[in-house]
């Protein structure tokens, strides 16, 4: 089955800084990749999702990369605030399903320092 | 804000108990699923259902079992909760087409 590896567990940067965090995939049949966040005590919310046929997309402060050949895709929050502080899930959907049928990284925690 | 309802949101059983935790939406979508969050944050998929009268187990074994009657709601059912049962369930759907998955804010059990 699909196995997704996120790096890095914990995150502490400066308010304005930017953060990173990087995913490996296995199954090369997954064709979409979701970033979820989740704040204390909330479910997870998407805040950008990509497409095997798409290798990067933007929106405001937050952008992902995709490497197909190298099964791996990346988040990137630029100017980070206090309010990105939460906990990031990369996710894939192992064989090519549904996009709701996900395989989740192992979670990154995030914190921002004002 | 995404209209999918997990009740109750905290729980706590004794083991042996029967307990059914709660998951509707309104979205009217076709697809739903029950993941299980552990302390250590990773989530797994438990069951999911494609429509009406189908269920699937999913990659993490799990003592519970779930039925979709109506296409809103998709109840999991424990029959005899035991300690191990002690996690957050998260309720998630998605559209007939491939679109996103909208979690549910979660039932945080624990069984005692």
């Amino acid at each position: 089955g699909e196995n997704v590896e996120q790096h890095p567990s914990t995150l502490s940067v400066q308010e304005g800084d930017s953060a990173v965090i990087k995913c490996t995939y296995s199954d090369s049949a997954s064709n979409y990749f979701p970033w979820y966040k989740q704040e204390l005590g909330k479910g997870p919310q998407l805040i950008i999702d990509i497409r095997s046929n798409v290798g990067e997309k933007k929106d405001q402060r937050i952008a992902v990369t995709l490497n197909k050949t190298a099964k791996h895709f990346s988040l990137h929050i630029t100017e980070t605030q206090p309010e990105d502080s939460a906990v990031y899930f990369c996710a894939a959907n192992a064989g090519g399903t549904s996009y709701g049928k996900l395989t989740f990284g192992q979670g990154t925690i995030l914190t921002v320092h004002p | 804000e995404a209209d999918i309802y997990q009740t109750p949101r905290y729980l706590v059983i004794g083991t042996g108990k029967k307990i059914t935790l709660e998951c509707s939406q309104t979205m009217g979508h076709d697809k739903m699923y029950w993941y299980q969050q552990d302390p250590g944050m990773e989530l797994h998929l438990i069951h999911y259902s494609y429509g009406v009268n189908s269920t699937e187990k999913g990659d993490l074994s799990s003592e519970s079992t779930v039925s979709r009657i109506r296409t809103e709601h998709f109840p999991l059912t424990l029959e005899s909760a035991r300690p191990s049962h002690t996690s957050q369930y998260l309720c998630a759907s998605s559209g007939n087409v491939n679109t996103e998955a909208f979690f549910g804010q979660g039932t945080r059990l624990t069984v005692v």
